[in-house]
């Protein structure tokens, strides 16, 4: 697609339930990331993806968090047993190149585009 | 570990006037250091990315300068609109593969 794409863009779940979150990056790029951004404070980096795997997961904030990416394109990210704490906007974003610093990407190549986000809200 | 650091939170300035957004960080050891807009309800924009090798880049009316030994980096806006009223963000990478965001300077341009 033209953009990054993320779904639902809206989520309202009740403490201990599990919920998915679905990221769609721009076609072609290699790297995905997931962020998050609780009400008032910056943005928190929690995972990145080169292809379909995970060098760092240490940035996810509980083992309740899971994600995974398949065919080096969707990913999705799992919350698990909901806690009101886990609510924010997740936001997705993608880069043509990922952390590879002897590829010749330059500043083009790893500029991170982002979806709109997925607002959560936990009951 | 990596902090970074938006001054001000909040600026207002008259519509025309040239401004600048600045952004520090603790760790010089960065691959690079990037700038977003977000407006409100939407999700982030990349405006300019630099590499830690550069010292500036340039978009438009958009100008981003990087001084990696002193950990500071500014973000220089010519002939503000109305249009330019948002939360801009600078991000650097650091050298552990982490990617740290400041808290952001929401801006806004008075017509």
């Amino acid at each position: 697609g033209a953009g990054v794409s993320q779904s639902p863009s809206n989520k309202v779940t009740e403490k201990g339930k599990d919920v998915e979150l679905r990221c769609d990056p721009i076609s072609g790029h290699t790297a995905l990331y997931w962020y998050r951004q609780s009400l008032g404070q910056g943005l928190e980096f929690l995972i990145y993806f080169q292809g379909n795997s995970a060098p760092d997961k240490s940035g996810l904030p509980s083992d309740r968090f899971s994600a995974e990416r398949t065919g080096g394109s969707v990913s999705t990210l799992t919350i698990q047993r909901t806690q009101q704490e886990d609510s924010a906007v997740y936001l997705c974003a993608s880069s043509f190149y990922g952390f590879s610093p002897g590829l010749a990407g330059g500043p083009r190549g790893e500029t991170q585009y982002f979806g709109p986000g997925t607002r959560l809200l936990v009951l | 570990k990596q902090e970074v650091t938006q001054i001000p939170a909040a600026l207002s300035v008259p519509e025309g006037e040239n401004l600048v957004l600045n952004c520090s960080f603790t760790d010089s050891a960065i691959y690079n250091l990037q700038w977003f807009r977000q407006d409100p309800g939407k999700g982030l924009t990349s405006l300019l990315l630099i590499q830690s090798s550069q010292r500036e880049q340039t978009s438009g009316r958009l100008n981003a300068s990087l001084d990696k030994s002193s950990g500071r980096s500014t973000l220089y806006i010519a002939a503000s609109q109305p249009g330019d009223s948002a939360t801009y963000l600078c991000a650097v990478r650091s050298r552990d593969d982490k990617i740290i965001f400041g808290k952001g300077t929401r801006l806004h341009i008075l017509p």
